[in-house]
């Protein structure tokens, strides 16, 4: 299945550090990883992705597990801002096979 | 301007009807996709194209079609609406040119309710 697992919601508390994990077992070697995040009545938008290595940009940070097993995103100062649902995805590569196959996601509430 | 604008924002049809969904880019990216989303669902894939000429079936591709009639046209077609097929609708572009390296960019959906 193409598909990967996250929990269905977490918390945190403001101003807090977020590791929002995913779980992908049956990834192959060359699908990347990819998160993105819906905020209340958008679409969603591109936070950060990655093959092997960890990649940081100015949204969050991405940890990679070395059997690319699973992933998990870093929110490194959770805000109010932040709350919404972030998807786990990983793309396919075999040509003709469709790429970009959302699950279900996680909901992110922030406290303040 | 929005770079991925779809049309209409909200739409309400009968069961039955013919309904077409818009969607327009000028981010000037050759593949484009849609998707539905229902709630507690995520997001699922309908249909993608890669370039003018290639059209691909999604995971729920039964009961639409597509046309891309442009590079930077992409339209969902339901030919006979039905009430399961209420749900928001996004449209999506990605540059085409890093494999499954990509960004997607979305649009800001369609609310689609079929009574």
């Amino acid at each position: 299945d193409a598909k990967t697992t996250q929990p269905n919601s977490m918390e945190s508390n403001e101003e807090e550090p977020v590791h929002l994990p995913c779980n992908h077992s049956t990834i192959s070697g060359t699908d990347y990883i990819h998160w993105y995040r819906q905020l209340p009545s958008q679409g969603p938008e591109y936070v950060i992705h990655g093959l092997t290595s960890n990649v940081n940009n100015r949204m969050a940070s991405l940890a990679i597990a070395e059997d690319r097993k699973s992933s998990t995103l870093i929110l490194h100062r959770a805000t109010l801002r932040d709350a919404a649902v972030y998807y786990c995805i990983r793309s396919r590569t075999t040509s003709g096979t469709y790429k970009y196959i959302f699950g279900t996601g996680t909901r992110l509430k922030v406290l303040a | 301007d929005a770079d991925v604008t779809q049309t209409p924002r909200n739409r309400i049809t009968k069961t039955g009807k013919r309904i077409m969904l818009e969607c327009s880019q000028t981010k000037g990216h050759d593949r484009m996709y849609w998707y539905r989303q229902d709630p507690g669902l995520g997001l699922r894939l309908i249909y993608y194209s890669f370039d003018v000429k290639d059209i691909n079936k999604g995971e729920i591709s039964d009961g639409y079609s597509v046309s891309r009639q442009a590079q930077a046209k992409f339209s969902l077609s339901l030919e006979s609406a039905i009430p399961n097929q209420t749900a928001l609708y996004f449209c999506a572009t990605s540059a085409g040119t890093g494999g499954t390296n990509e960004k997607l960019f979305f649009g800001s959906g369609t609310q689609l309710s079929v009574l």
